[in-house]
């Protein structure tokens, strides 16, 4: 049974680019969520996505947009980036957006460097 | 304020020794907690659930005061294998996590 797992698992972009990164899910699960960790920070959350749909939003900047495909994988874009968006990009999913008792597994993550 | 709070450490303990890391949360919505296990590196992994009766499990005891919006974790009998990053962590609506930046706990022999 294939955990979650996520590409690239290291990339390198310099400021003003676009970068996607890519997810799939744990096998069963419908949900996933992103999540942004800094260096000595524990991961904020990004956004989260169901059927398809954005379902909740963290507090970051429009240039972070998403999409969940119909086999529930995701992407994660970014645009015009930033120095401060250098970080590790952690994707995690769960069966049910709505219940906060199911455990959520996370991805190995992309570790994002921008120059 | 920061909504989850925890105390950066590191603690720096020798094997064998019990630790107490402690967390507390701002938001009295929050509705389950968590402690997760991060290694270098490498992404978090659930390391129990939290319940204000209490949990066990193995060497490690959790611990929910609501009351005071505090959530504690205790290890006993420390293995090097502990040396980690523990992250303590709310959830106020659906499953989105709330993260604390984190306790580091190095074990040495």
């Amino acid at each position: 049974d294939a955990g979650v797992t996520q590409s690239p698992t290291h990339l390198i972009k310099t400021r003003g680019q676009q970068v996607t990164l890519r997810c799939s899910p744990k096998s069963g699960h419908d949900t996933v969520s992103w999540y942004q960790q800094a260096l000595g920070q524990g991961p904020q959350f990004i956004f989260q996505y169901y059927e398809e749909e954005e379902r909740q939003r963290g507090n970051f900047p429009d240039r972070f947009s998403g999409h969940q495909f119909p086999n529930y994988s995701s992407e994660l874009n970014v645009n015009a980036l930033l120095l401060g968006d250098s970080a590790l990009y952690l994707c995690a999913s769960s069966l049910v957006p709505d219940s906060s008792y199911n455990e959520q597994f996370f991805g190995p993550g992309t570790r994002l460097t921008v120059l | 304020r920061k909504e989850v709070e925890q105390d950066p450490g590191p603690f720096n303990v020798p094997e064998g020794a019990t630790v107490a890391f402690n967390c507390t949360y701002s938001n009295s919505a929050s509705q389950s907690f968590f402690w997760y296990r991060q290694d270098c590196r490498k992404e978090p992994k659930l390391l129990m659930s939290v319940y204000s009766s209490g949990n066990e499990d193995g060497r490690f005891t959790a611990q929910l005061n609501r009351a005071s919006q505090y959530i504690s974790l205790l290890i006993r009998d420390s293995k090097l294998s502990d040396s980690a990053t523990y992250l303590c962590v709310v959830t106020v609506y659906g499953n989105k996590l709330v993260f604390g930046a984190g306790t580091i706990l190095r074990v040495k022999s």
